[in-house]
């Protein structure tokens, strides 16, 4: 089992752009979420998916956007990137039903 | 409110325990998590406590909750180099959303 994996690994933007995370879940694993990590600071709820569908979203602006496809890997989607996006994004597979949620490597990515 | 807060640092030697501590605002959560982050990692879920047990033992690590001070705390044995990581408490909420605290950065010093 490849766990929860993620890519790239790294990525640098420049500010204005957009950009496009993966996430391919833990194999039997039907929800997605994402976290934003800033440097020195715990992760941050950014939003969840189910069955393809935004099930909850934390408090961030609309210019953090995802989908979760059939096979229920997910993409985030930041546009009009800003300074301040700069962070480690974290993906977490779980299964619905169930409490425990495993953790990708994470994508760092870098906006200048 | 959805608050989680731990202290920033810790300094062992090794061989020495390890305590982390981590305060909590919201009752409702019905299990509390440890997370583990190694330089560059992601994080590695360590062990998770129910709200209805006051004491989880798991090889080097013990978990006390204290529901009444909403009060979280990670025990590690004989801690090691290996040991050296960011800690994370994490209260789920409905629906599953992770509340996380700021992280223990703990370092052990040979």
């Amino acid at each position: 089992d490849a766990g929860v994996t993620q890519s790239p690994t790294h990525l640098i933007k420049t500010r204005g752009q957009q950009v496009t995370l993966r996430c391919s879940p833990k194999s039997g694993h039907d929800t997605v979420s994402w976290y934003q990590q800033a440097l020195g600071q715990g992760p941050q709820f950014i939003f969840q998916y189910y069955e393809e569908e935004e099930r909850q979203r934390g408090n961030f602006p609309d210019r953090f956007s995802g989908h979760q496809f059939p096979n229920y890997s997910s993409e985030l989607n930041v546009n009009a990137l800003l300074l301040g996006d700069s962070a480690l994004y974290l993906c977490a597979s779980s299964l619905r039903s169930a409490f425990e949620a495993f953790f990708g490597q994470g994508t760092r990515l870098t906006v200048v | 409110g959805e608050d989680v807060e731990q202290s920033l640092f810790l300094s062992v030697r090794e061989g020495d325990s390890s305590v982390i501590n981590c305060t909590y605002t919201d009752s409702s959560s019905t299990y509390l998590y440890w997370y583990k982050q190694e330089p560059g990692a992601g994080l590695q879920l360590l062990t998770y406590i129910f709200s209805n047990m006051d004491m989880k033992q798991d090889q080097r690590l013990t978990v006390l909750l204290n529901k009444k001070d909403k009060h979280l705390s990670l025990r590690i044995a004989d801690t090691q180099t290996g040991d050296s990581a960011i800690y994370f408490c994490a209260a789920p909420r409905e629906g599953g959303k992770l509340i996380f605290g700021q992280g223990t950065e703990l370092s052990v010093k040979p």
